[in-house]
């Protein structure tokens, strides 16, 4: 079965650096997808950024871009110069092809804290 | 706008109770899911449906059930609430056969059973 890992329960960062949250998966197929969404406060999941297995580059939207590294089976959210509205959970996703596998399974996510 | 409708925002019921969360989307998409969200433990998926009257176990199906008769309406069903079951159930949908796309999240609803 496919597994998801966020290690850090919470972090912290400073306004206008750049913050790396951790995810890493398992699984054994060749053919999958990667996401990263974001919850505020207020509740609402919010899609930031989608990586598939395939791809050679580095998925990139705006702020945000994913640290693919399949070797290692991890796929790192990097958000550059960080806002005060970038404070958050925020959790990573995989997805898998074939048949009976229309799922997305997340992570237990990150919580994110933005400091003035 | 993608627009993805769960009918109840929060319910408090009691244990026993027959509970039913119905989640509805307008944008003709295939697969439809429902979560459960809880603190430190993410998005567990309870059941999963890619197309009318087919369903599929998650990863915590116990005490639950879902019913797809149409395409745009998605139901999941405690059929006798217990405590824990007080929760937090997003429902979610995408188009295709394959979750390439971004999920669209309803506003969840809240529900606590006394």
């Amino acid at each position: 079965a496919q597994k998801i890992t966020q290690t850090q329960p919470g972090m912290f960062v400073q306004e206008k650096e750049a913050v790396t949250l951790d995810c890493t998966y398992d699984t054994s197929d060749q053919s999958y997808g990667l996401f990263w969404y974001k919850q505020p406060s207020s509740g609402e999941m919010i899609f930031l950024i989608y990586q598939g297995s395939y791809d050679e580059q580095n998925a990139t939207e705006g702020r945000y871009s994913l640290n693919f590294q399949k070797a290692r089976k991890s796929a790192n959210l990097v958000i550059s110069a960080s806002q005060l509205g970038d404070s958050a959970m925020y959790f990573c996703a995989m997805s898998l092809s074939g048949a009976g596998s229309y799922q997305l399974t997340f992570g237990k996510g990150t919580k994110l804290s933005v400091i003035p | 706008d993608v627009k993805v409708t769960q009918s109840s925002r929060y319910l408090v019921k009691r244990t026993g109770e027959k509970v039913f969360l119905e989640c509805v989307q307008d944008m003709d998409h295939e697969n439809m899911f429902w979560y459960r969200q809880d603190p430190g433990l993410g998005l567990r998926l309870i059941y999963f449906s890619y197309d009318v009257k087919m369903k599929e176990k998650g990863d915590i199906p116990e005490g639950y059930s879902v019913s797809r008769e149409k395409k745009e309406r998605f139901s999941l069903i405690l059929e006798s609430a217990s405590t824990n079951q007080t929760s937090m159930y997003l429902c979610a949908s995408v188009a295709g056969e394959w979750v390439t796309g971004e999920l669209f999240f309803g506003e969840g609803s809240r529900l606590t059973v006394l």
